[in-house]
């Protein structure tokens, strides 16, 4: 696609619901990463995928959080028994990897709050 | 490892002053080097980058060079403008590291008319 494209935009949830977000990346985009911002907050980095090498999982913050990328692109970041301090904006970024000067290209956002 | 540890915020500016945000790095092996700018309600956009030392990032009046010796990727724009509000995070890329991303904590620019 032209762009990083994540779904939903908005999601609310109750607490203990699991929820599901989506990451579509730039086509040939081989890097994919996922962050969360919390309001008012810096990004936290929470997973990297890169091509077919394992990811790197170092900061998920606990075994709640998952997230799997099929085929090298898609990817979908799985939040288990949602808890309020889960609440924030969930950012997935794709990037070329052959490249040295390898820009981050980010998508809008899925916002998630939880009840 | 690879960090990055820019400046705190928030940084409250008048409009036409200068801006300095500052940003040091620690990295492995030669990184690039990123300001990323995120406006109110909008996502992350790359503003400006350097991919070796002394290199120099512009765009949209703003400037940063890449220091080797200081470790360092200050922001810089000479005349500031309302429309210039918004979180700006330093980040740096690294090949030793699979060009994965590092991120700083954001400084939050805020410019008063």
């Amino acid at each position: 696609g032209a762009g990083v494209s994540q779904s939903p935009s908005n999601k609310v949830t109750e607490k203990g619901k699991d929820v599901e977000l989506r990451c579509d990346p730039i086509s040939g985009h081989t890097a994919l990463y996922w962050y969360r911002q919390s309001l008012g907050q810096g990004l936290e980095f929470l997973i990297y995928f890169q091509g077919n090498s394992a990811p790197d999982k170092s900061g998920l913050p606990s075994d709640r959080f998952s997230a799997e990328r099929t085929g090298g692109s898609v990817s979908t970041l799985t939040i288990q028994r949602t808890q309020q301090e889960d609440s924030a904006v969930y950012l997935c970024a794709s990037s070329a990897y052959t490249s040295v000067t390898g820009e981050l290209f980010f998508g809008e956002g899925s916002r998630l709050t939880v009840l | 490892g690879n960090s990055v540890t820019q400046m705190e915020g928030p940084v409250t500016l008048s409009e036409e002053a200068f801006l300095t945000i500052n940003c040091t790095y620690t990295a492995t092996g030669y990184p690039s080097l990123f300001w990323y700018v995120q406006y109110p309600g909008e996502g992350l956009q790359l503003l400006l980058k350097a991919t070796k030392a002394d290199d120099k990032g512009s765009n949209k009046g703003f400037e940063a060079t890449y220091r080797k010796e200081t470790t360092s990727f200050h922001l810089e724009k000479g005349s500031v403008q309302v429309s210039d509000s918004a979180v700006y995070f330093c980040a740096l890329s690294d090949l030793n590291t699979g060009n994965q991303f590092y991120f700083g904590t954001g400084t939050s620019l805020t410019v008063i008319p």
